[in-house]
């Protein structure tokens, strides 16, 4: 089992430029969760789908930001325009089921620096 | 709205001391719990999870956690700590009534243990 692969791992890019993360989570969930990881906030949930459906976007930031899973194996989030103040470490994570019981599968996450 | 809090930022411990790291949640209804872990340069992963029964849960490394509803709180326990638990330790809860799957993370507590 390859695990939640997320890709790039790092990404530098400049202010203004569109950044695209990629997510392909573990056979079989059908549960996926994007998460940013920052010193100040911590840990936040930005959006997440079932059955490839956006069930909650209510921590998506501002419009600058999008998701969308295509299909049960792969989600992408996006920045356009990215912002310096976006800079942080997003993962990805996987779980079974809905209303599930079974935990969440995080990535390795993906390292954007925003210059 | 279910929030978690973390009252430890940093903790910094000789080997073979004792852990305890503090965990409060804030939710109304029946709740999930769950500690995970992140040790340098990792993602994140499950130490040990609690749905409902004992409240005091074994996980994995020898770490248990004890929920205690009237105090809402699942505290963290280690008795010996060793080096390579070094890591960052976040808190999670899952709302039942209404939260779906979505998982809301304490700020973490970054511990370090010295040789």
């Amino acid at each position: 089992d390859a695990g939640v692969i997320q890709s790039p791992r790092h990404e530098v890019t400049e202010m203004g430029q569109e950044v695209t993360l990629r997510c392909k989570p573990i056979s079989g969930h059908n549960s996926l969760f994007w998460y940013r990881q920052t010193m100040m906030r911590g840990l936040e949930l930005l959006i997440y789908f079932n059955n490839n459906v956006p069930i909650d976007d209510s921590g998506m930031p501002e419009d600058r930001f999008s998701a969308k899973m295509p299909n049960a194996s792969f989600s992408t989030l996006k920045i356009q325009p990215s912002e310096p103040r976006d800079s942080a470490v997003y993962f990805c994570a996987s779980s079974f089921g809905q209303e599930s019981f079974n935990e969440q599968f995080f990535g390795p996450g993906t390292r954007l620096t925003v210059l | 709205a279910q929030s978690v809090s973390q009252h430890n930022h940093h903790v910094i411990l000789s080997e073979a001391a004792s852990l305890e790291l503090g965990c409060n949640y804030s939710y109304g209804g029946t709740v999930n719990l769950f500690w995970y872990v992140q040790y340098p340069g990792q993602h994140l992963q499950l130490l040990l999870k609690y749905f409902s029964g004992d409240p005091l849960v074994k996980g994995i490394k020898g770490f248990e956690a004890e929920f205690i509803k009237s105090k809402f709180s699942f505290n963290l326990r280690k008795p010996s700590v060793q080096w390579s638990d070094t890591a960052e330790y976040f808190c999670a809860v899952r709302g039942l009534t209404g939260g779906g799957n979505k998982l809301t993370f304490g700020t973490g507590t970054q511990l370090k243990v010295e040789l």
